[in-house]
């Protein structure tokens, strides 16, 4: 089976933009979660979805969300981006409860 | 909410000693206790889980321990090699809820 994917794999954004970052999870998995990983703080959890609904959330301000389609490709939007939102952004998929999961390459976010 | 403290924070060894790093965690309705190995620019890959139902697992070189009373658990790989050179999370999921606390890594450096 393929591997997670994601995309875009770099961006760069200035202060202020919006930016959406695309996962495409292992065909068959249906629970996609998103992740956050920087030097300073480690793998943070953001979401995760399933069937097309938000399923768990982490503590991160609403300015980060997400959705899945009927495909179980899932996106995940930054809006109004500050600094510290400069990062790694994982995607992870797995069969159903969230365990077991296969990460993506990530989206390496850059704020300037 | 979860914490997950992971020690060490780096590791070095010689080529064919045994490596072990250990996690505690506060919930103890946490249930899933996997281990990732993130080689430097890759993905988190899952090399071995635990569920709270189980003491110990082995998968080759690879072992996990689960100490539910004192609430810790712990990675050991025996017969170290340089490819074994990465960073290294745990992970406990809460019970029921299915969202990940991750420790902060463990980076093992295997010298040839």
């Amino acid at each position: 089976k393929a591997g997670v994917t994601q995309t875009p794999r770099y961006l760069i954004k200035t202060r202020g933009q919006q930016v959406t970052l695309s996962c495409s999870p292992i065909s068959g998995h249906r629970s996609v979660s998103w992740y956050q990983q920087t030097p300073g703080q480690g793998l943070q959890f953001l979401f995760e979805y399933f069937s097309e609904t938000q399923r768990n959330k982490g503590n991160f301000p609403g300015r980060f969300s997400g959705r899945q389609f009927s495909n179980s490709r899932s996106e995940m939007n930054v809006s109004t981006l500050e600094l510290g939102d400069s990062a790694l952004y994982l995607c992870a998929s797995s069969t159903d409860r969230g365990y077991e999961q296969y990460f993506g390459p990530g989206t390496r976010l850059t704020v300037t | 909410g979860e914490n997950v403290e992971q020690h060490p924070s780096t590791l070095s060894v010689q080529e064919g000693d045994s490596a072990v790093i250990k996690c505690t965690y506060s919930d103890s309705a946490s249930n899933y206790f996997p281990w990732y190995k993130q080689e430097l620019g890759k993905r988190p890959q899952l090399i071995i889980d635990i569920r709270s139902n189980v003491g110990e697992k082995k998968d080759q070189r690879i072992a996990v321990t689960l100490n539910k009373t004192a609430k810790h658990f712990s990675l050991h790989i025996t017969e170290t090699q340089p490819e074994d050179s990465a960073v290294y999370f745990c992970a406990a999921y809460s019970g029921g809820s299915y969202i990940p606390t991750f420790g902060r890594g463990t980076s093992l450096i295997v010298h040839p």
